[in-house]
Formats: C-alpha cells, structure tokens, sequence
C-alpha cells in the first residue's frame, strides 16, 4: 500500500522567507508524486509533477521540488514566499494502475508580513 | 475551457434521508474520480471511473454509498441513509486518462447531515 506523510500540519514564513513544505512516502513501485494546493473554500490545483523525468520539477508560481529516492522525499520549496501562497498543501502518490491519488494530510501555509 | 464543476456546492440533510451529487467533468475527459474531504480524515479516494464503467471502487465507505456515469460524462454520487459522519466537502476530478495525466479537481459539494 502506498501512503504520504506531509510533516507539520502548519508552517509558518514571513513574505521574503524560504518555503519548505515537507513530504515523505512509501510506495512498493516507482512512484508518481504530486503537489497539490487548496485556496479556501475551493477545490484542489496542480502545483507540479514528478513522473520518472527529470528529479527536479518546476511547477506554477514559482514552486519546485525535488524527488530522492534514497530519501523517499518530494519536498516543495520556493525561494520566497508571497502573501498569495498563504494556502493549504498537499502531497500525494498516485496508484499506477488505476492513478488514483493518495494524499497526505496537508501542509496549511501562512505567511506574515 | 471549462472546467470540472460540481452541483449542488453545499447540500445541509437530515439523518437518514438520501442525497446525490452531481458532477460534470472537463469535456472528453474519460478518467473520473470522486473524493471526499473531512476534517478527521483528510482526503480519501472513494470511486474511479473510467467510460461509464467503475473498476476501483474500493474506497466507498459503505453500501450505502454508489455512483454511475453515464454517456462517459457526468457521474451521480449517491448516498442512501445519510449519517453524520457522512458529512464533508465531496470533490470530484478528471483527466484526459489515467496514467500520469493531470487530475483537474472541481470545486465540491459540502454536504452537512444534521
């Protein structure tokens, strides 16, 4: 069975600060990864993908990440943060037969001025 | 174009009586998904379709939940003797087909069950 596990269900950063949102996970087979974010009160929005390319993605708005194998991690960064990106994260595996995801519980990002 | 969107967006019932959200997908997208939110347990996968069939249909709680598709478009999730612990924001995806294309998410439906 695949899962995530997304650490600290809060983070907080000032406008200007680096963003590092953390995501591990265990899957059985070569894994898809996503990042996902959710603006109150509407659905979910691609941010980026890792599918087997390139290990570094770059993704809308100027968030990357980067998978590790060695360290079965997809972390999502970006170098500075914006009052805009204050938003809810997460990151998820995808099922390779059916693409059905599997989320972590989500990452709230709150950015002070 | 447009994207997925999802009808009613917030539905509030009383216990024990039935409810059914509707989803309408992007337009030639043949992969449906239908998940569901909630505070206690985040996001939980619940129905995949592909076409008008269901192959995974492992994560619907209980029997008393079900959902169709029909003519490859828009799916119909129902639940039969709503509880209260049904209630969260149930959202709805598509793409293109599966594999590692995009899931484009709707909106939701944020169903309470008083």
């Amino acid at each position: 069975a695949q899962s995530v596990t997304q650490l600290g269900s809060h983070v907080s950063v000032s406008e200007g600060a680096l963003v590092l949102l953390r995501c591990n996970y265990s899957s059985s087979v070569p894994p898809y990864l996503f990042w996902y974010v959710q603006y109150p009160n509407q659905g979910l929005q691609l941010l980026l993908k890792y599918t087997s390319a390139a290990t570094l993605v770059k993704g809308i708005n100027g968030f990357e990440a980067e998978f590790k194998k060695s360290e079965t991690s997809f972390h999502l960064t970006k170098p500075s943060a914006h009052m805009s990106d204050a938003a809810e994260y997460f990151c998820a595996v995808s099922d390779q037969r059916y693409s059905t995801l599997t989320f972590g519980k989500g990452t709230m990002l709150l950015v002070s001025p | 174009g447009a994207g997925v969107s999802q009808s009613p967006s917030n539905k509030v019932t009383e216990k024990g009586k039935d409810v059914e959200l509707r989803c309408d997908p992007i337009s030639g997208h043949t992969a449906l998904y239908w998940y569901r939110q909630s505070l206690g347990q985040g996001l939980e996968f619940l129905i995949y379709f592909q076409g008008n069939s269901a192959p995974d249909k492992s994560g619907l709680p209980s029997d008393r939940f079900s959902a169709e598709r029909t003519g490859g478009s828009v799916s119909t999730l129902t639940i039969q003797r709503t509880q209260q612990e049904d209630s969260a924001v149930y959202l709805c995806a598509s793409s293109l087909t599966r594999g590692t294309d995009t899931q484009y998410f709707g909106p939701g439906t944020r169903l309470t069950v008083l």
